[in-house]
């Protein structure tokens, strides 16, 4: 059974960068599956950030593609998010997810997510 | 951009009784839409994906349909433990753009 683990600080100052790593467990990520980020703010509904293959083929959301970097390590079996110059507005809950099937943006597998608050 | 509009905010249902939810595409997303459901404090579940078909472990009366810009979610007899949020999302853009509707809260009257 594939689990997966959001880890990284809870706090990040405003301009700042915010890094989230996601350790996949019950599943080698080296092989099939896109592997995601999604966000959602406190009361909000959900935004999606991005998505990666283990060859490092990535794909991210327009809207947040210029401070965006998702990476992955397959000898430690996780992948990763930067996210720079944050603002309160990236305060949200942080999941990371396998996505279903061959498709890249939809997810069948999720962490239990972790709170990001961005403030001084 | 195209952009997922749920209906209603929120549905209040009597348990037993059917719940029927909406989700609408700015333009046509074929039927490459999924649900999920998310409870209070967890992360979202896949309900339903290409639009119909049910994710593994996912109860009979939970049942999606629609293609196009329509797409339904029902609820056949809904009990306590449906009382969450649902999202619709689409996933037929290219590049990958995964938009979410708003979400639809079920509570049970």
């Amino acid at each position: 059974q594939v689990q997966l683990q959001e880890s990284g600080p809870g706090l990040v100052k405003p301009s700042e960068t915010l890094s989230l790593t996601c350790a996949v467990s019950g599943y080698s990520i080296s092989t099939t599956y896109y592997w995601g980020w999604i966000r959602q703010p406190p009361g909000k509904g959900l935004e999606w950030i991005g998505s990666i293959y283990h060859s490092g083929i990535t794909y991210y959301n327009p809207s947040l593609k210029s401070r965006v970097t998702i990476s992955v390590d397959t000898s430690k079996n996780q992948f990763s998010l930067q996210l720079s110059s944050v603002t309160a507005a990236d305060t949200a809950v942080y999941y990371c997810a396998r996505a279903y099937g061959s498709g890249t943006v939809s997810f069948d597998h999720w962490g239990q997510g972790i709170l990001v608050t961005v403030s001084s | 951009e195209i952009v997922m509009t749920q209906s209603p905010a929120t549905l209040s249902v009597s348990p037993g009784e059917r719940a029927t939810l909406s989700c609408r595409a700015s333009q046509s997303v074929s039927s490459n839409l999924v649900w999920y459901q998310q409870k209070p404090g967890q992360a979202p579940r896949l309900l339903i994906y290409g639009a119909s078909t049910r994710a593994t472990g996912i109860p009979v009366r939970f049942s999606g349909s629609g293609s196009g810009t329509e797409f339904t979610l029902t609820i056949s007899s809904l009990q306590s433990e449906d009382s969450a949020v649902y999202y619709c999302q689409q996933y037929d853009s290219w590049p990958p753009r995964g938009t979410f509707g708003q979400g639809t809260k079920v509570e049970i009257k």
